[in-house]
């Protein structure tokens, strides 16, 4: 059974650093591109980035791009979502999600972490 | 605002029908049959419901069906249970070297 179980929540200040995991367990990790989706307090989805971890093939939703970095570990089969600075904008829940992408094309999102809540305030 | 349009509520009794819409334009929903949507019930992981406009994954009911007309995907619950109250959000892919988008979501109500 696929499962992507997420870092607990985080309470952070403005400016502080931040980086959140999602460990993966179920199947090959490196075999499948994995990324974030962000909810914003009462507002819909939105795909922030996806990473392959074996070639580590990089796509960021130009919204998030030099906002966030992400990342992943094979050894680990995790994947990370960084922020160097944050801004109070950045509070929400954020989802792991690992999609079915045929030729650079989402197809599906079939599995979703249960969100970790990031809190950004002073 | 989100890319693609859904209404913010939907209800309906036990065992009766609701059709949830996602409004696009040319350059996603109406150009590709990319279309999927997920249930989401508060503080559990989304669950995929439907892709590819109308295909279900094994496991989800036959009650959920989708659907496409131009620019307008549908969701279609029939025979509604207490426990398909939950937030359903549509998704399509976008074009190239785009992630694809997302509706508000739809907050759905058994009576």
């Amino acid at each position: 059974e696929v499962q992507l179980v997420q870092s607990g929540a985080e309470l952070k200040k403005p400016g502080e650093s931040l980086k959140i995991s999602c460990q993966a367990s179920g199947y090959t990790f490196s075999n499948y591109w994995i990324g974030w989706v962000r909810q914003m307090p009462g507002k819909g989805l939105e795909w922030m980035a996806i990473i392959h971890p074996d070639s580590s093939d990089i796509i960021y939703n130009p919204s998030f791009q030099g906002q966030v970095t992400i990342s992943a570990d094979k050894s680990f089969s995790a994947a990370y979502l960084q922020w160097s600075s944050l801004k109070a904008s950045d509070t929400a829940l954020y989802y792991c999600a690992r999609p079915t992408i045929i030729g650079r094309v989402i197809v599906k999102i079939d599995h979703w972490g249960q969100g970790t809540l990031v809190t950004v305030s002073s | 605002q989100s890319a693609l349009t859904q209404p913010p509520s939907a209800s309906g009794s036990p065992g009766q029908s609701v059709t949830i819409s996602c409004t696009g334009t040319y350059s996603d929903v109406g150009n590709y049959d990319l279309v999927s949507w997920y249930q989401h019930h508060p503080g559990k992981a989304p669950k995929l419901m439907i892709y590819e406009v109308s295909q279900r994954p094994s496991g989800v009911p036959d009650r959920f069906s989708g659907s496409k007309s131009g620019n307008t995907a549908s969701l279609t619950v029939s025979g509604l249970q207490a426990g398909d109250e939950a937030d359903y959000y549509c998704s399509s892919f976008a074009g190239s070297n785009n992630l694809g988008v997302f509706g508000g979501g739809t907050k759905l109500t058994v009576l």
